[in-house]
């Protein structure tokens, strides 16, 4: 079974700063992908980046990106020029592909960012 | 809007007492999904399905049912309430990727 670790609880950042959230996950398979999710205090789930475990180059949407570390098993999300509206629970999830059934997700504990003004 | 609806987005229960938490959307998709979030941790998987007819248990499944009859609705049910169960429910259906509906917090009381 796959398994996510999330090994910083909360993290805190003035704006404007840039602002790394780690991630490691387990897992025996070679074709996955990988996600970062917000959760503002609204509970939403918004989906952050998507990364597809066989493309090498990383993953960026904006101010988002991640970097990519196959063989290590890590997945970190980099937050650059860090605002205001950054400030929620992030999640760290990871998903078999779809040869291999359901597509469950299967998420981290979270990481709680605060962004100061 | 396009999406997975949720009811109720509250609720209070008795220790004891039975409810169901709806789902419904409205893209068509074959699969969808039940995760609960507890306090200050990550969605765990309650019960999924494939298609209308097809369920299967998850990580989490005791003390859950859930049933298929059409591609748009995905109830979970809970037949007898614990203090355990206290948590926030997400439904989530599956296209390209996930949509989460907003979310139900339940109270068992």
């Amino acid at each position: 079974a796959q398994t996510v670790t999330q090994s910083q609880p909360e993290m805190s950042v003035q704006e404007a700063e840039t602002v790394t959230l780690s991630c490691t996950y387990d897992t025996s398979e070679s074709n996955y992908y990988l996600f970062w999710y917000k959760q503002p205090p609204s509970r939403q789930m918004i989906l952050v980046i998507r990364q597809e475990a066989y493309k090498q180059q990383n993953a960026t949407e904006n101010r988002f990106s991640v970097n990519f570390q196959k063989a290590a098993k890590s997945f970190s999300l980099k937050i650059s020029d860090s605002q205001l509206g950054d400030t929620a629970m992030y999640f760290c999830a990871f998903m078999t592909p779809f040869v291999q059934g359901a597509q469950k997700l299967v998420f981290g504990q979270g990481t709680r960012l605060t962004i100061n003004p | 809007n396009a999406g997975v609806t949720q009811t109720p987005k509250f609720r209070i229960l008795k220790i004891g007492q039975s409810m169901t938490l709806q789902c419904a959307q409205d893209m068509n998709h074959n699969y969808m999904y039940w995760y609960r979030q507890d306090p200050g941790m990550g969605l765990k998987l309650i019960y999924y399905s494939v298609g209308a007819g097809i369920t299967d248990k998850g990580e989490v499944p005791n003390g859950y049912n859930v049933s298929r009859s059409t591609t748009e609705d995905f109830p979970l049910r809970l037949e007898l309430a614990a203090p355990s169960q206290t948590s926030v429910y997400f439904c989530a259906s599956k296209g390209y990727g996930y949509t989460f509906g907003s979310g139900t917090r339940l109270t068992v009381v």
